[in-house]
């Protein structure tokens, strides 16, 4: 069955430091596979996605993310962390049928720490 | 400016009395989505529609209906509101897969938080 799971349902960081959140799938062909953002009050937007090619994606906002299909992974990145990158983010794997639905993980929450 | 438009924002009722969210698309996107987050669980599928008056059912079905009368609006009804569907609802549009998997971008409404009482 597809599914995704991010390990981490909550990260503090600091301010100024860098930034890995963590996104297992499990998905039976070539996955295509997205990360979006969800500020507090707000919808969903799209920060990176990857559909096939260059393994390390780079998304809006500093964020870049990297496919390995040997761990089924698809972590996602940023250098530098500023307070205005809290939010709850969010790994999904597309499938190729019933119109391409996605499939979520359960999210992780950043915290950034001044 | 393309958009997926909600309404209401937010919404408190009762046990059992019918309400509609509704959720309207600008992009001319086929493919149509409901979806309701709960803590813990990401988002789940609810329905889909992948172009006027075809709908099927997404993994949590039970206890919603929904239309696709017009290309552009996808209501989202609930005929008997129970408290297990207190839940912050998203909509989400899409060229779906007829547009090649590069396109099939979803963007998403702002949220309908739902809270039955």
């Amino acid at each position: 069955a597809q599914s995704v799971t991010q390990p981490d349902i909550h990260i503090t960081v600091s301010e100024g430091a860098s930034l890995e959140l963590r996104c297992n799938y499990s998905y039976g062909a070539t996955p295509y596979l997205f990360w979006y953002v969800q500020s507090p009050g707000q919808g969903l937007q799209l920060l990176l996605k990857y559909f096939s090619g260059d393994t390390l994606v780079q998304g809006i906002k500093g964020f870049e993310a990297e496919f390995k299909r040997s761990q089924s992974s698809f972590n996602l990145r940023k250098p530098s962390v500023h307070w205005s990158d809290a939010a709850e983010y969010f790994c999904a794997v597309g499938a190729r049928n019933q119109g391409g639905k996605l499939i979520f993980g359960q999210g992780t929450e950043l915290s950034v720490k001044p | 400016e393309a958009q997926v438009t909600q309404n209401p924002r937010y919404l408190i009722t009762v046990t059992g009395k019918k309400l509609t969210v509704t959720c309207s698309q600008n992009m001319n996107h086929e493919y149509m989505s409901w979806y309701r987050q709960d803590p813990g669980l990401g988002l789940r599928q609810i329905y889909y529609s992948m172009n006027v008056e075809v709908t099927d059912k997404g993994d949590v079905p039970e206890g919603y209906k929904v239309s696709r009368k017009e290309k552009r609006n996808f209501p989202l009804i609930l005929e008997s509101p129970s408290p297990n569907q207190t839940s912050l609802y998203f909509c989400a549009s899409s060229t779906g897969l007829a547009g090649g998997l590069a396109k099939n971008i979803q963007y998403f409404g702002a949220g309908t938080r739902l809270s039955v009482l």
